[in-house]
């Protein structure tokens, strides 16, 4: 089983739509976990941090379900700047522990068309 | 501006030629990473370093050497030994600003071996 499992896609869906995308990880002692959004041949940019059961920032919510080791993304009146793969990304270590490794999933491409 | 700048943006390299990708940053982070990404694939960790003058070798190191003179920088050498070194290299910083554990990452160096 990969450390960190995301469906690839494409989510191909209109503008205006809500979409989630879903990431289970394997490792039930990891702490923190973060979604980065990545667009076509540039570098992965920190979109959320995801430290409790979740959190908000705008259309966007990250929750996180440590019972059923997933974490998710929802993304509400989806816009057609959306258009990226979001990586889910998780850290097994705690935050005041040692190794400050990250472990990266393969990435959800989604495509918000008109 | 502060930031992570990475050279040159392309690379294109003969066979059996060793070459150094740079990787400066001025946020004052202690920890830098390297990373390599294929096509289809998660980021791959190859080497990181905590504090000047030490680093550790990650998931793929084999092929590759890092130094850490300088806080600021972080170069890589992908030797000859390299196997399959067209990809698409990270470099990431890691700071201690709020006590989490984010990354943010340069623009990358494209590397293709002719």
């Amino acid at each position: 089983r990969k450390e960190v499992e995301q469906d690839p896609g494409p989510f191909n869906v209109p503008e205006g739509a809500t979409v989630a995308f879903n990431c289970t990880y394997s490792n039930s002692a990891s702490q923190s976990f973060f979604w980065y959004r990545q667009d076509c041949r540039k570098e992965p940019k920190l979109l959320m941090s995801v430290y409790s059961s979740g959190n908000e920032d705008g259309r966007f919510t990250a929750q996180l379900n440590r019972a059923s080791q997933y974490i998710s993304l929802l993304i509400r009146d989806s816009k057609l700047s959306d258009s990226a793969t979001y990586l889910c990304v998780v850290n097994p270590y705690h935050l005041t522990g040692g190794g400050n490794k990250l472990t990266f999933g393969t990435g959800t491409q989604l495509k918000v068309e008109l | 501006d502060g930031g992570i700048t990475q050279s040159p943006k392309y690379l294109f390299r003969k066979e059996g030629q060793n070459v150094t990708l740079s990787c400066e940053q001025n946020l004052n982070h202690d920890a830098m990473y390297w990373y390599r990404q294929d096509p289809g694939q998660g980021l791959r960790l190859i080497y990181y370093s905590q504090i000047v003058n030490d680093f550790q070798k990650g998931d793929i190191a084999e092929g590759y050497s890092v130094s850490r003179e300088k806080k600021e920088s972080f170069p890589l050498t992908v030797t000859s030994a390299q196997k399959n070194p067209t990809a698409f290299y990270l470099c990431a910083t890691q700071g201690r600003d709020r006590g989490y554990n984010e990354q943010f990452f340069g623009p990358g160096t494209r590397l293709t071996v002719l």
